[in-house]
């Protein structure tokens, strides 16, 4: 069974300091990831997805993550942590090799950005 | 372009009520639908995933229930509603194209039972 386990509930980093939240994961088909973020009381929204292809994947607002099977994992990291970046981060895998878009997501990292 | 709305924003309902919550897409035909939990401290649970008209699977055992009466449609329902209905319930849609299609989700509803 697939799933995916995020390192930390809570990550906490100074406004311009380097942003790196923890995921890994576990399938037994070549994975699609994805990192959602979720602002307070808001649905969730893309970052960014990796399919096939290249393994550094660029999203949305400065964020990226590399994709390393040997380690399983996919991580998020961002150079320069801006106050707009806190919310709720969450890794997801699809679920097999369906089409259907059923994701399996981690528990959640909340980032707290601090001035 | 392609949205999705849902509604309410947030509930307030006591045990034993009933429950619909109601999600509609627009701008695309023949979505995949899809209910998420997302219970306090928790991360998102699937409940319930539509590939079209009255086709519903339950990811869960549970006390809800769906429907997918249109195409653009899916509704969450609960005839009586217990404490551990309670969290923030995100309705989401993807096209029906290939594997790794992202999820497009809609703002939540904060659902409280007392």
């Amino acid at each position: 069974a697939q799933s995916v386990t995020q390192l930390g509930s809570h990550v906490s980093v100074s406004e311009g300091a380097l942003v790196l939240l923890r995921c890994n994961y576990s399938s037994s088909v070549p994975p699609y990831l994805f990192w959602y973020v979720q602002y307070p009381n808001q649905g969730l929204q893309l970052l960014l997805k990796y399919t096939t292809g290249a393994t550094l994947v660029k999203g949305i607002n400065g964020f990226e993550a590399e994709f390393k099977k040997s380690e399983t994992s996919f991580h998020l990291t961002k150079p320069s942590a801006h106050m707009s970046d806190a919310a709720e981060y969450f890794c997801a895998v699809q679920e097999g090799s369906s089409n259907t878009g059923k994701l399996i997501f981690g528990q959640g990292t909340t980032l707290q950005v601090k001035p | 372009s392609q949205t999705i709305h849902q509604w309410p924003a947030t509930l307030v309902q006591p045990v034993g009520s009933p429950l619909s919550l109601e999600c509609t897409v627009e701008g695309t035909s023949n979505p995949n639908l899809y209910w998420y939990r997302q219970a306090a401290g928790r991360g998102l649970q699937l409940l319930f995933y539509s590939v079209g008209i009255g086709q519903i699977s339950s990811e869960v055992p549970q006390n809800l229930s769906a429907s997918r009466p249109q195409d653009r449609q899916f509704i969450l329902s609960s005839k009586k509603l217990l404490l551990s209905d309670s969290g923030f319930y995100l309705c989401a849609w993807t096209g029906t194209g290939t594997a790794g299609e992202k999820l497009f989700f809609g703002s939540g509803t904060q659902l409280s039972v007392l």
